[in-house]
């Protein structure tokens, strides 16, 4: 198993520009979530999905699109690029979201907004 | 509403020392409480976990914490560091009576330093 896998790892944009992060898992997860990671704020959950068709915004959406049209891929648009969205954006997925359960990150992908 | 406060953003202990990494939690309801690492340019990884039972849980990597209620704290200790340990941690909370991930909330992170 890859685990979960996020491209790129490292990107950056113009004020304005448009970008997809991709996330895809391989263990047949129902639950994914997108994180960004800022200095001394911890992670903030952007959007999440319980399963593919079935998405809902997190603690901080505003700028950000998410769909799930399968099981395995979780995608986050970024529809106009703000310097405020630079960070570190990490996916997570775990079985069927329970509060339980182990959640399992992706390397994370390093995000620079000009 | 739930909220999780790490006390101290960096701590550096010596090679062989113990580690303790606080971590304090507001909670209208028995809460459940995750202690991450994360390693460099790595991904967040579960170190243990709190839900219900035995207040003491041992993790990975020889880490573990106690949930004291009459605290509401759930601090990170491992007896001996050893320089792999050297990381980010964070503490992670979420109110018992929601059934979703999604109602996790995290520390603001404690980064470890290892001294030789």
């Amino acid at each position: 198993n890859a685990g979960v896998t996020q491209t790129p790892k490292f990107q950056v944009l113009k004020t304005g520009q448009s970008m997809t992060l991709q996330c895809a898992q391989d263990m047949n997860h129902e639950y994914m979530s997108w994180y960004r990671q800022d200095p001394g704020m911890g992670l903030r959950l952007i959007h999440y999905s319980v399963g593919a068709g079935i998405t809902d915004q997190g603690e901080v959406p505003n700028g950000y699109n998410v769909s799930r049209s399968t099981t395995e891929d979780f995608p986050l648009r970024l529809l106009s690029a703000a310097p405020s969205q630079t960070s570190v954006y990490f996916c997570a997925s775990s079985y069927s979201g329970r509060i339980q359960e182990t959640q399992y990150f992706g390397p994370g992908t390093r995000l620079l907004v000009l | 509403a739930q909220s999780v406060t790490q006390l101290g953003s960096h701590v550096s202990v010596s090679e062989g020392a113990l580690v303790l990494l606080r971590c304090n939690y507001s909670s209208s309801v028995p809460p459940y409480l995750f202690w991450y690492v994360q390693y460099p340019n790595q991904g967040l990884q579960l170190l243990l976990k709190y839900t219900t039972g035995a207040t003491l849980v041992k993790g990975i990597n020889g880490f573990e914490a106690e949930f004291k209620k009459s605290e509401t704290s759930f601090h990170l200790t491992k007896p001996s560091a050893h320089m792999s340990d050297a990381a980010e941690y964070f503490c992670a909370v979420s109110d018992s009576s929601y059934s979703s991930a999604s109602k996790i909330i995290f520390g603001s992170g404690t980064r470890l330093s290892i001294r030789p």
